[in-house]
């Protein structure tokens, strides 16, 4: 059940800046923290973002996020071979009372 | 270091039952929230079920109310999913997940690597 919408591929060149964003509504994104995850094909997800910006330790700055209203967005700055890969946003849902995915975008290095 | 490990995975009829364990390691398991995830094959992420730290409050996916049961032991650093009536839309690698909080609310921050079901005749 993804409420949360997003594109679903993004590309870029080596060194460019890619953004993803995940569109919701007052009952997720809009209430509470938005987490961004990255998938490496064939592993487990990564936690990228958490609460809406905060980065865990070892993830590079080159990952950032934001939030406004009820939508938020995941950038990529200096973009590397190693981003590729699908991301996915996930937030609490207040009105189904559990947590919810992104629909997922797979980001392509051309 | 942050380990979680699933096993109990496996092939089973439509109608079945299984019984899914996640050992975890490297944190103190009952600060914080667990969670079930499954992937389908080629599908994107879905969130299961969830259960508090003090095993007080759960979450359960419409698609599995009913059917699937989380629970927690926390004297053996350990997390379950009890799974009745399977059905074939469940097949997915499903993959524990520690929360970092522990409010059901607060989403995951390591993974698992997951055990595989197949529901199959």
């Amino acid at each position: 059940q993804s409420v949360l919408t997003q594109p679903p591929s993004a590309s870029g060149t080596p060194g460019q800046r890619v953004t993803i964003s995940c569109s919701g509504s007052s009952s997720n994104i809009g209430s509470n923290y938005v987490y961004w995850y990255q998938q490496l094909p064939g592993t487990a997800p990564k936690l990228l973002i958490y609460r809406d910006y905060q980065r865990p330790s070892g993830v590079p700055d080159r990952f950032s996020g934001s939030k406004s209203g009820t939508s938020a967005s995941l950038a990529i700055s200096g973009l590397r071979s190693e981003d590729e890969a699908d991301y996915y946003c996930a937030a609490w849902d207040d009105s189904l009372r559990g947590p919810v995915f992104g629909t997922g975008t797979k980001v392509t290095v051309l | 270091e942050v380990q979680l490990l699933e096993s109990g995975g496996g092939l089973v009829q439509p109608g079945g039952s299984l019984r899914l364990s996640c050992a975890a390691s490297g944190f103190t398991f009952s600060s914080y929230a667990m969670n079930w995830v499954r992937q389908a094959p080629g599908k994107g992420l879905e969130w299961v079920s969830g259960i508090s730290g003090s095993g007080g409050f759960t979450y359960y996916a419409d698609s599995v109310k009913g059917r699937l049961t989380i629970s927690r032991d926390n004297s053996k650093n350990t997390l379950y999913l009890q799974m009745n009536s399977l059905r074939a839309e469940d097949t997915a690698v499903y993959s524990c997940a520690k929360g970092d909080g522990s409010r059901i609310a607060d989403l995951a921050d390591y993974w698992g690597q997951g055990t595989l079901v197949t529901v199959s005749s």
